[in-house]
């Protein structure tokens, strides 16, 4: 059965930084892209960035660039969202999902259930 | 990249048929065929329940249907269960290797 279980998220001051993890299992790993998306409280859900199966192409929604940085350990099935510089709306449950294919996702097929990240003082 | 536009809700009566529309440009929907669906209940995470524009994954009720046209994508709800009360997104790869979702609609069952 595939699955997908995040953590990482809590409580940060505006312009610090967290670590967000996802470990996946039961498929093969690097046979997948995997992808970040946000949904702030009450809001819609926001695409925030996607790394390759192995790990060699990543992309990043304009408003993270320079800011996030995705990446993945494929001996370890994780990939995570280093967070740097945070700000008020960056706050939002981070949703990682599993991408249909190896490089370019044709879709997000599998879902975690998601972990809050709140930047706040 | 601008999200893709999407009518904040809509709503039928049970057992009736629904369309969502999903608004976009030649640089997303237009151009690309990795045009998806998902449906969100209140407090659960997002389910896949289409995939290249009209494509459903194993276990998804084939009342659920999905087409393009041009820059315009569409969901159809057909025979309207309570059970399909939520929130759908749609979402498209971009000519900026980027993804964009819609803002969401919001399925109410009269």
């Amino acid at each position: 059965e595939v699955e997908v279980v995040e953590s990482g998220g809590g409580l940060v001051h505006p312009g610090g930084s967290l670590r967000l993890s996802c470990v996946a299992s039961g498929f093969t790993f690097v046979n997948y892209a995997m992808t970040w998306v946000r949904q702030a409280p009450g809001k819609g859900l926001e695409w925030v960035s996607a790394i390759s199966g192995s790990g060699g192409s990543t992309y990043y929604t304009d408003s993270v660039k320079g800011r996030f940085t995705i990446s993945r350990d494929n001996s370890r099935n994780v990939v995570y969202l280093q967070m740097n510089s945070l700000g008020a709306e960056d706050s939002a449950v981070y949703y990682c999902a599993r991408g249909s294919t190896t490089v370019v996702p044709r879709a997000f097929d599998y879902w975690g259930q998601g972990t809050l990240v709140t930047a706040s003082s | 990249q601008s999200a893709l536009t999407q009518p904040a809700s809509v709503s039928g009566s049970p057992g009736q048929s629904i369309t969502i529309s999903c608004i976009g440009t030649n640089n997303d929907v237009g151009n690309y065929n990795y045009l998806s669906w998902y449906q969100q209940h209140p407090g659960n995470a997002p389910r896949l329940i289409i995939y290249d524009v009209s494509q459903r994954p194993s276990g998804i009720s084939s009342r659920f249907s999905a087409s393009k046209s041009g820059n315009t994508a569409s969901l159809t709800i057909s025979g309207l269960q309570t059970e399909d009360e939520a929130d759908y997104y749609c979402v498209s790869y971009t000519r900026s290797t980027t993804w964009v979702f819609g803002g969401g609609t919001r399925v109410t069952v009269l």
